[in-house]
């Protein structure tokens, strides 16, 4: 257990839909970053939170969102899914936004089909 | 843009064989480099990192060196064992602002199995 806490583990939803995902980083990390792999793309990065406050986007489409409360958690909103959407999605945490001596903690990630 | 090139795979070894998998990058400044590693159905785990040239991370007898003047952290391990089998990425940081949030930024990953 890496103690990144991400749900659901599997989602099957059908195109059009909206759904959320739920990531709570280990005790004491203040980042949170989502990414998205999919076999053609890789680990894609989406978005970047520090300690409530949204701090870089990546290759995050405009049908998504995401936002990281008080408690720290955070929530991937996808909308308007489509087939393509189909993914992992981790998320990971870090003590700080710097990377040097931490690297990133992963959680085991949320199977996204979309049908 | 900063990024990093892996060896295509799939790499198949037979237990005990010695284990190189290349990995390459392109940065501007001198980013921390990374090792994960993906086991099926889990998300990637750290297996080591270096911070500046010349640099060697190791565990679990898995050994990168940071290579400033090949721009290179080639991953090696002496004696493959079956346990080992997995996807590897390779992974540098990048500032996402002067001054702020790095990011990691991976390789397409390297699949590796190892039979007994």
């Amino acid at each position: 257990d890496s103690g990144v806490t991400q749900t659901p583990k599997h989602l099957i939803t059908a195109t059009g839909q909206r759904v959320t995902l739920r990531c709570s980083p280990r005790s004491g990390d203040l980042s949170v970053y989502w990414y998205q792999q999919s076999l053609d793309q890789g680990l894609q990065f989406l978005i970047q939170y520090y300690n409530g406050e949204e701090r870089a986007k990546g290759n995050i489409l405009e049908r998504f969102s995401a936002q990281q409360f008080p408690d720290l958690h955070s929530e991937l909103n996808l909308s308007s899914l489509e087939l393509g959407d189909s993914a992992l999605y981790f998320c990971a945490s870090s003590p700080t936004d710097r990377l040097a001596n931490y690297g990133y903690t992963f959680g085991s990630g949320t199977r996204l089909t979309v049908v | 843009g900063d990024s990093v090139t892996q060896m295509e795979g799939p790499v198949t070894l037979s237990e005990e064989a010695f284990l190189t998998i290349n990995c390459t990058y392109t940065a501007t400044g001198y980013p921390s480099l990374f090792w994960y590693v993906q086991y099926p159905g889990e998300g990637l785990q750290l297996l080591l990192k270096a911070t500046k040239a010349d640099d060697k991370g190791s565990n679990k007898g898995f050994e990168a060196t940071y290579r400033k003047e090949t721009t290179s952290f080639h991953l090696e391990k002496g004696s493959v064992q079956v346990s080992d089998s997995a996807v590897y990425f390779c992974a540098l940081s990048l500032k996402l602002f002067q001054g702020g949030s790095e990011k990691l930024v991976f390789g397409k990953g390297t699949k590796l199995t190892v039979n007994p």
